[in-house]
């Protein structure tokens, strides 16, 4: 199965700025990533899907690429508000409907 | 706000209790999913299912099982509780058509403490 990467380190900005998370997988290239949030004591929420043959998807001030070459994917929130504070998580089809998920990139946007 | 809900949230039991978290969920999905977190930790897929009757096991090694008896509810079970058994249990569904509708939604999950 796959080994997803994600920065352990909190990504601290401040508001307005943007903010951008990277995601790395280790082996084959999955038919699409995806991207959701999770927030303290909470399940996660689905953000963003890109597809393999996609190299941008946009949904208001999130913007997600998947570099195959690169076997990256960055996510990016523009504008960035206190309340995007939250952990991001990076998730790669495995097949059979099931995905393998990264630890997480805990955003931090102070005022 | 997905429909798709776990009871209990919290739960604090002692060594060697049966336990049973509830997941239920009324969008119609056919698969649905169990994850094991740890704080700071990725999700790991415990157990799946594709719709009635199906069961599968996930990457991760558990000792709970399920039961998909009907097509809302995906109860988990573990016969005997142990320390190692604490830890925050995700219930996810979805879509059988793929691609796109491959996209979960998470109840908000049951925080376990076995002590």
């Amino acid at each position: 199965s796959q080994k997803i990467e994600q920065n352990s380190e909190a990504l601290n900005i401040q508001e307005g700025k943007t903010a951008t998370l990277t995601c790395n997988y280790t082996n084959y290239s999955p038919a699409y990533l995806q991207w959701y949030r999770q927030d303290p004591g909470r399940g996660p929420v689905f953000l963003l899907l890109i597809r393999e043959n996609e190299k941008e998807k946009r949904k208001e001030r999130l913007k997600v690429t998947f570099d195959t070459t690169l076997k990256q994917s960055l996510f990016h929130i523009t504008a960035s508000q206190p309340a995007d504070s939250a952990t991001y998580l990076c998730a790669c089809d495995e097949g059979y409907s099931t995905l393998t998920f990264g630890k997480g990139t805990m955003l931090l946007v102070s005022p | 706000e997905a429909d798709i809900y776990q009871t209990p949230r919290y739960l604090v039991i002692g060594t060697g209790k049966k336990i049973t978290l509830e997941c239920s969920q009324t969008m119609g999905h056919d698969k649905m999913y169990w994850y094991q977190q740890d704080p700071g930790m990725e999700l790991h897929l415990i157990h799946y299912s594709y719709g009635v009757n199906s069961t599968e096991k996930g990457d991760l090694s558990s000792e709970s099982t399920v039961s998909r008896i009907r097509t809302e509810h995906f109860p988990l079970t573990l016969e005997s509780a142990r320390p190692s058994h604490t830890s925050q249990y995700l219930c996810a569904s979805s879509e059988l058509a793929g691609g796109e509708r491959d996209t979960q939604y998470f109840g908000p999950g049951t925080r376990l403490t076995v002590l």
